[in-house]
């Protein structure tokens, strides 16, 4: 099956810093997207990515669908305490296969 | 949000009984999902429905079944739930035109013990 390598596990950053993870497939995907779940909730969709060189932006956050269809960043600028959580990248396969990677928690310090 | 609801929110049963969860939807969407989230894992999906009767199995659907009769609810059953089935199950819905873009319903917490 398709899978997702989601890099970093976790980061701990102050307040203001800028913050970057990716996601890295050995398979190509159609889409790509990037979810956030805060404690006790579902994920909620922040970006989706549907064209390879796509670069798209949601206020602070940006995200890249790779060029070779592989991969897919998510940035974070000037981070605020209310971005901790866990931040999930997604690629669809086909139709309604869609793979998770598996996370990157993010905590924020003041 | 989207108008998802998950029962129960919490659940402890016994390995052996039988145990269901339920989805209800008030978005009329066409595509509904069942997922389970691991540690390490990420979600991973389960099953999935593309309307009333009609589903099919996703990537971990061993030891699952679904039901859908009505385009609201989508019912996931664990016909003799197992401790590797401890979990948390998250319901979510999509359109076609826009299946990528799923939403997510609040979860369910399943321990078995």
């Amino acid at each position: 099956g398709q899978q997702l390598n989601q890099s970093p596990q976790s980061m701990f950053i102050q307040e203001g810093e800028d913050v970057s993870m990716n996601c890295t497939s050995s398979s190509i995907f159609n889409t790509w997207l990037w979810y956030k779940q805060d404690p006790g909730e579902g994920p909620v969709l922040l970006i989706a990515l549907y064209k390879a060189g796509e670069l798209t932006s949601n206020g602070r956050l940006t995200a890249q669908f790779g060029i070779t269809r592989k991969d897919s960043f998510l940035n974070i600028s000037a981070s605020i305490p209310s971005d901790v959580g866990i931040y999930f990248c997604a690629g669809r396969y086909n139709n309604n296969d869609m793979r998770f990677g598996a996370g990157t928690r993010l905590t924020v310090k003041p | 949000d989207a108008g998802i609801t998950q029962s129960p929110r919490h659940k402890v049963t016994e390995t052996g009984t039988p145990v269901t969860l339920r989805c209800h939807q008030t978005e009329n969407h066409r595509y509904m999902y069942w997922y389970r989230q691991d540690p390490g894992h990420g979600l991973r999906l389960i099953h999935y429905s593309y309307g009333v009767k009609d589903t099919d199995k996703g990537e971990v659907s061993d030891g699952y079944s679904v039901s859908r009769s009505k385009t609201e609810d989508f019912l996931l059953t664990l016909e003799s739930a197992t401790s590797s089935q401890t979990s948390v199950y998250f319901c979510a819905i999509s359109e076609p035109d826009t299946y990528n873009e799923q939403f997510f319903g609040p979860g369910t917490r399943l321990t078995v013990l």
